[in-house]
């Protein structure tokens, strides 16, 4: 079976500082991980895969297979960052269904 | 280019009740899935539709059933409602379902209150 756990409900973090929003996974075979985010009053949106290798809005993510985690990170969040975020999966074996974490509500205070 | 969209943005149905929603997916999709997202959760995967067939199902009963038509649009219909079908639907389309790679593109949800 494949899951994704987000360990933190809530982050709360002040402007400037680095973040980092956890993501865990448990999948059989290689899997394709993904970072949603939901701004306030906007819908979910893609905002980096693991394919890609992009850095977006200034966060990255790296897929570490011995750990099966895929860490969001910034080294400087913004208060545009507020906002909830979401860790995925999809893989061959499944199609191209996501499975998604329980969300992880970013905060940057100013 | 249009992204997804969903009708109606909400609505209130009593136990028992039938329900069908509407999604239409981004032009050039072919792929849609559709997501229960219940309050303080993630979304969960309901079924998906490529080709106007049926192409993977998560964990819900069978009175969750959908289509999709020739134009790539889809319809989720749920029977007999539960308080427990409470919840933001979310569709999603994509270009096309055979790897777990795609992109999955969201539109802004139907918010279902069962009373």
């Amino acid at each position: 079976a494949q899951r994704v756990t987000q360990p933190e409900k809530l982050l709360s973090v002040f402007k400037g500082a680095p973040v980092e929003l956890k993501c865990n996974y448990s999948y059989s075979g290689s899997p394709e991980l993904f970072w949603y985010v939901q701004y306030s009053r906007q819908r979910l949106q893609l905002l980096l895969r693991h394919i890609s290798r992009e850095s977006i809005k200034g966060f990255t993510a790296d897929l570490n297979k011995g750990e099966t985690s895929f860490h969001l990170k910034k080294p400087f969040a913004q208060e545009e960052d507020s906002a909830m975020y979401y860790c995925a999966l999809s893989g061959l074996a499944s199609g191209s269904r996501l499975t998604f974490g329980e969300g992880t509500q970013l905060t940057v205070n100013p | 280019e249009t992204g997804v969209t969903q009708s109606p943005t909400h609505l209130i149905k009593t136990r028992g009740q039938q329900v069908t929603l509407r999604c239409s997916s981004q032009s050039g999709h072919n792929t849609v899935s559709w997501y229960q997202q219940a309050l303080g959760q993630g979304p969960q995967f309901i079924f998906q539709y490529y080709r106007e067939e049926e192409n993977g199902r998560g964990n819900f009963p069978p009175r969750f059933s959908g289509l999709q038509f020739p134009n790539y649009s889809s319809e989720l219909n749920v029977n007999a409602l539960e308080l427990d079908d409470s919840a933001l639907y979310l569709c999603a389309s994509s270009p096309n379902s055979r790897g777990g790679e795609e992109t999955q593109y969201f539109g802004p949800g139907t918010r279902l209150l069962v009373l």
